[in-house]
């Protein structure tokens, strides 16, 4: 199972908006709703951002939201802060009942 | 409150075996899969696999076949990730991770694995 494409890194101002993309195939994000982001911050364990595509955990800011058209999932951070500089992982099940994650974005807050 | 509490960093020679260790509390044990992930230095996250925690039935990653061993004790609600013949190439962090279909939810923090003579 391949890993799922994430652009490497992203950058943007404080307020601004980012968005990532995650792209597998129809047999992983194309074929399920179980899509997920991760916040990993060095050192620490990584944190549930979203789940399902688009729910987000009690607690997680409503800064960020989570989509997918096809093959491709997307994270939005909205009102870029300076804690949000992070590594963002995507997450999908895939068909043979297992899991892939994406090669990770690295975000950083100008 | 869900904690899952990693056992601490390893220092191993090449051929050794290490066994880590991952605590659950705060919830039925059995109730969710515990998934395993890798980080390798400079990598990013890896799917190792899961293991059923009802049934104790393992699943491995391409990869992750014949030195890896997942296992669990339920009588204390710990999960156990086991690397024999240790390489070089095992250094990395290793994570526990609470799961259900949607994927993983709470993780544990880490524990580093160093394979070094």
């Amino acid at each position: 199972q391949s890993a799922l494409t994430q652009p490497a890194s992203l950058s943007g101002s404080p307020g601004q908006s980012i968005t990532i993309s995650c792209t597998g195939t129809s047999s992983d994000v194309g074929g399920y709703k179980f899509v997920s982001w991760y916040q990993h911050h060095p050192g620490k364990a990584p944190k549930l951002m979203i789940y399902d595509v688009s729910n987000r955990p009690s607690g997680v800011s409503n800064r960020f939201s989570g989509s997918k058209s096809g093959n491709t999932a997307s994270l939005t951070i909205s009102g870029l802060q300076a804690e949000d500089e992070a590594d963002y992982y995507c997450s999908s099940y895939t068909t043979s009942s297992t899991r892939v994650f994406g090669g990770g974005t690295k975000v950083t807050v100008l | 409150q869900v904690q899952l509490v990693q056992s601490g960093s390893e220092l191993k020679p090449p051929g050794a075996s290490v066994k880590v260790s991952c605590k659950a509390s705060g919830y039925t044990f059995t109730g969710y899969a515990m998934n395993w992930v890798r980080q390798a230095p400079g990598q990013g996250l890896e799917w190792m696999g899961w293991i059923n925690t009802k049934t104790g039935s393992p699943m491995y990653a391409q990869g992750f076949t014949g030195r890896f061993v997942f296992s669990l004790d339920t009588s204390v609600s710990t999960a156990y990730l086991q690397i024999n013949g240790l390489k070089a190439e095992d250094t990395a962090v290793y994570y526990c991770a609470r799961t259900l279909q949607s994927g993983p939810d709470y993780w544990g923090q880490g524990t580093l694995v160093t394979v070094s003579s």
